[in-house]
């Protein structure tokens, strides 16, 4: 069955530190990753995803087919960081819709 | 240009009531979704829609019902509410069926069944 499994509920770094927001998935298939951020009281938004290869915000993901992860990594943290990040998975069925399922969040929390 | 338009914000529900949360997009996406968002379970699908006339359920849909009469809206509807509904609600959409498109989501909508 398709799972995402974001083992950290809460991750609790200082400021300039390096950041790596974990995430695993079982998937059947060849998977297409995102990360999603909901800062506080606002709506989630796309962070970047894994087919675009992109950094945003200083945020980078590479997703390991061996290891079957898409770990999010930073390498100085920011207070503006600090926000809840989702990992998501999309599963494709072939003529019929894709579900798109979210980890369980790992809310990020920069100190000074 | 909108986006994803939810309301209402806030909503307080008596137990046993039904109510709709209204949801509208106007982007001519295809796919739409409604999640429950609840402390320590992350985000949880409840039921979606691949097009106008097509809804399928997700993880937790029970307690809820939705149609899709246009491709614009996508209505929740809680048929008899109980305090286990109690949550924030996020609709979603997205362009087509296939891979790597982006996400779009509502602000929320903050529901208490009291």
């Amino acid at each position: 069955a398709q799972r995402v499994t974001q083992p950290e509920k809460l991750l609790s770094v200082f400021k300039g530190a390096p950041v790596e927001l974990k995430c695993n998935y079982s998937y059947s298939g060849s998977p297409e990753l995102f990360w999603y951020v909901q800062y506080s009281r606002q709506r989630l938004q796309l962070l970047l995803r894994h087919i675009s290869r992109e950094s945003i915000k200083g945020f980078t993901a590479d997703l390991n087919k061996g290891e079957t992860s898409f770990h999010l990594k930073k390498p100085f943290a920011q207070e503006e960081d600090s926000a809840m990040y989702y990992c998501a998975p999309l599963r494709v069925h072939t003529g019929t819709a894709s579900k798109l399922t979210f980890g369980t969040g790992t809310r990020l929390q920069v100190t000074l | 240009n909108a986006g994803v338009t939810q309301t209402p914000k806030f909503q307080v529900l008596k137990t046993g009531q039904s109510m709709t949360l209204q949801c509208a997009q106007d982007m001519n996406h295809e796919y739409m979704s409604w999640y429950r968002q609840d402390p320590g379970m992350g985000l949880r699908l409840i039921h979606y829609s691949v097009g106008a006339g097509i809804t399928d359920q997700g993880e937790v849909p029970n307690g809820y019902n939705v149609s899709r009469s246009t491709t614009e809206d996508f209505p929740l509807r809680l048929l008899s509410a109980a305090p286990s509904q109690t949550s924030v609600y996020f609709c979603a959409s997205s362009s087509g069926r296939v891979t790597g498109n982006t996400i779009y989501f509502g602000e929320g909508s903050w529901l208490t069944v009291v």
